[in-house]
């Protein structure tokens, strides 16, 4: 079985300033790894996803995560935030073979502050 | 394209009622699953409906059950509703082809159901 835990529950941070958020994954097969953003009172948008190749992915609005598979690791990174990066965001794993079920981690409140 | 759209978008039921909510996919996916989260949490996977047929199921109880239709639309059932039962409800379609996943999911804005 998979699983994902998300290493900080909130991260407040400063407009223009860099953010790394920490997600670690588990799972005794080969995975996919995403994030999401959730807005308040919306569904999740997904950010970036990694499915195979190159381990560091770019993906909407800036941001970046590299897959790190020695240390089961899938960090977000943001060079600079804004006001409007003001948002919940999860980390999730999915199997790439039998079977799509996906797994969501707990979330990080990331706030940023003028 | 139409995205995923639910229904309703919020209700209030009582403890012991049963509730119905329903999902449209988007256009072209053949998979949908619910998940259920709690205020402050993540989302729970309930179950997921690939072909019309349930194909995975988390941690939830016998009274959580679904259905996915033809045109791959899909409901959520729960019956004997409990006070821990309130929840945001999302659902998510996607698109899986020759039994691999294309991985993304597209979600809907969920069902906010409070039960009292």
């Amino acid at each position: 079985a998979q699983s994902v835990t998300q290493l900080d529950s909130q991260v407040p941070v400063f407009e223009e300033a860099p953010v790394e958020l920490r997600c670690n994954y588990s799972s005794s097969v080969s995975v996919y790894l995403f994030w999401y953003v959730q807005y308040p009172n919306q569904g999740l948008q997904l950010l970036l996803k990694y499915l195979s190749g190159s381990t560091l992915v770019k993906g909407i609005n800036g941001f970046e995560a590299e897959f790190n598979k020695s240390q089961t690791s899938f960090h977000l990174r943001k060079p600079s935030v804004h006001i409007s990066d003001t948002a919940e965001y999860f980390c999730a794993v999915s199997r790439n073979t039998g079977g799509f079920k996906t797994i969501f981690g707990a979330g990080t409140r990331l706030f940023v502050k003028a | 394209e139409t995205g995923v759209t639910q229904s309703p978008t919020h209700l209030i039921k009582t403890r012991g009622q049963q509730v119905t909510l329903r999902c449209s996919s988007q256009s072209g996916h053949n998979t949908v699953s619910w998940y259920q989260q709690a205020l402050g949490q993540g989302p729970q996977f309930i179950f997921q409906y690939y072909r019309e047929e349930e194909n995975g199921r988390g941690n939830f109880p016998p009274r959580f059950s679904g259905l996915q239709f033809p045109n791959y639309s899909s409901e959520l059932n729960v019956n004997a509703l409990e006070l821990d039962d309130s929840a945001l409800y999302l659902c998510a379609s996607s698109l899986a082809v020759g039994g691999s996943h294309t991985g993304e999911l597209f979600f809907g804005e969920g069902s906010r159901l409070t039960v009292l």
